[in-house]
């Protein structure tokens, strides 16, 4: 199975606040584990990504949590901002698997 | 740095009309994809190439085909559109795919196209 479940869908959080979007994946082979992020109206950007050999990614306030045996990964941004509201999609792929995204999470950060 | 662009950013079609969504890369990636984006359904792989003159199908290449006679450019063609085709598309383009690189994806500012 090739499937990227992602939850929740949409997710509203206060400034300051954290947010965390979770994303399941079935295929055992998958060795790399981006995040994306798009603005309204432009393409999705790299964000930050994990491979798993670690169980934790941290790059300023956006973090990759990564627990292998349970075939899960989450992103947490941590002190969330209003310039962070954005649509967030995970995506799991590697070895001879094509990159396959989530359903993507639509974050608004109230101020 | 132009990286990917796409034309056109929009386009109304009727049904049965047939076009093309242009995409070409300016980094000299091997790779590039062409992703639909519908609300709620993630990004669908369409069609992917991995050099010049050798193209892929993805998971939902029916009613499109493409074509990649250079390493900058992607055409999407679009035959007998059909209101199911209404939906944003993203042309994208890597250095490469595989586990020994990020295999990181930069993306176009996508094509919404309606089909009426």
């Amino acid at each position: 199975q090739q499937q990227v479940k992602q939850s929740p869908q949409s997710l509203i959080v206060q400034k300051g606040g954290i947010s965390i979007i979770n994303c399941a994946y079935e295929n055992t082979a998958f060795d790399y584990f981006p995040w994306y992020q798009q603005f309204p109206g432009k393409g999705p950007a790299l964000l930050i990504a994990i491979r798993p050999d670690v169980s934790e990614k941290k790059e300023g306030r956006f973090t990759i949590s990564f627990n292998k045996s349970a075939k899960q990964f989450s992103l947490h941004i941590m002190d969330s901002q209003p310039g962070d509201s954005a649509t967030y999609f995970c995506a799991a792929g590697g070895g001879s698997s094509r990159l396959t995204f989530g359903e993507g999470t639509q974050l608004t950060v109230n101020p | 740095n132009a990286g990917v662009t796409q034309t056109p950013k929009f386009r109304i079609l009727k049904i049965g009309q047939s076009m093309t969504l242009q995409c070409t890369q300016d980094m000299n990636h091997n790779y590039m994809y062409w992703y639909r984006q519908d609300p709620g359904m993630g990004l669908k792989l369409i069609y992917y190439s991995v050099g010049a003159g050798i193209t892929d199908k993805g998971e939902v290449p029916n009613g499109y085909n493409v074509s990649r006679s250079t390493t900058e450019d992607f055409p999407l063609r679009l035959e007998l559109a059909a209101p199911s085709q209404t939906s944003v598309y993203f042309c994208a383009s890597s250095y490469s795919r595989g586990p020994l690189t990020s295999g990181e994806l930069f993306f176009g500012e996508g094509s919404r196209l309606t089909v009426l």
